[in-house]
């Protein structure tokens, strides 16, 4: 049972460059959000999604698009990389419920933008 | 727009001494779930808490939830060096908020032996 699991893990792009983070569940998961972690600014919310087909900002949305074209899939897009956008981001999934459950983790994806 | 505070930044402590983190929300929670991440690794669920005033132990660590659902904390007892990581608060409000969780900035606790 691979859980959630990110591609790449590590990247390093040139500003201006595009590129596309994808995030796979095999859980069956109704709920799934992109995160990105900073050194003193702990998990910060970019995206996330309720369903198939949906999509919604966090707290951090600007620079960064989603799609969630399939129930397991949820990818997050960089249309044009600004160094700002270095980071670790980790994708989650939880089950549906009156509010979001236990959110299972990937191993995060490192992204260097010079 | 809704925050989630959290206190201690950081926390040195000796090995067998407690350790508690803090966790203030401006508004009022649905939940709250706490996390831990272990040093080059992703958050791991630890628990949840619903209920107003609600407390939950596993083995040495103790979980409230307070009155008003907008503070939290999480207490270890003699801490031992397996307990080295980031633990991290995150609450959601009422459920008209659809998935959104809101994480803390995290408290990172190092242990001496």
């Amino acid at each position: 049972n691979a859980g959630v699991t990110q591609t790449p893990k590590f990247r390093v792009l040139k500003t201006g460059q595009s590129m596309t983070l994808l995030c796979a569940q095999d859980m069956n998961h109704e709920y799934m959000y992109w995160y990105r972690q900073d050194p003193g600014m702990g998990l910060r919310l970019i995206h996330y999604s309720v369903g198939e087909g949906t999509t919604a900002k966090g707290e951090v949305p600007d620079g960064y698009n989603v799609s969630r074209l399939k129930k397991q899939n949820f990818l997050l897009g960089l249309e044009s990389a600004a160094p700002s956008q270095t980071s670790v981001y980790f994708c989650a999934s939880s089950l549906r419920g009156r509010s979001p459950g236990e959110l299972f983790f990937g191993e995060g994806s490192r992204l260097t933008v010079l | 727009g809704q925050q989630v505070m959290q206190i201690p930044q950081y926390q040195h402590v000796q090995e067998g001494e407690d350790f508690t983190t803090y966790c203030n929300s401006s508004t009022t929670l649905s939940n709250i779930q706490w996390y831990k991440q272990r040093p080059g690794g992703h958050p791991v669920f630890l628990i949840q808490l619903v209920k107003s005033g609600e407390v939950k132990k596993q083995k040495r660590l103790t979980f409230q939830f307070g009155e008003a659902k907008k503070n939290s904390s999480l207490h270890i007892t003699a801490t031992q060096t397996t307990d080295v990581g980031t633990y991290f608060c995150a609450g959601s409000l009422f459920y008209n908020q659809g998935g959104k969780l809101i994480f803390g900035q995290g408290t990172e606790l190092s242990v001496k032996p």
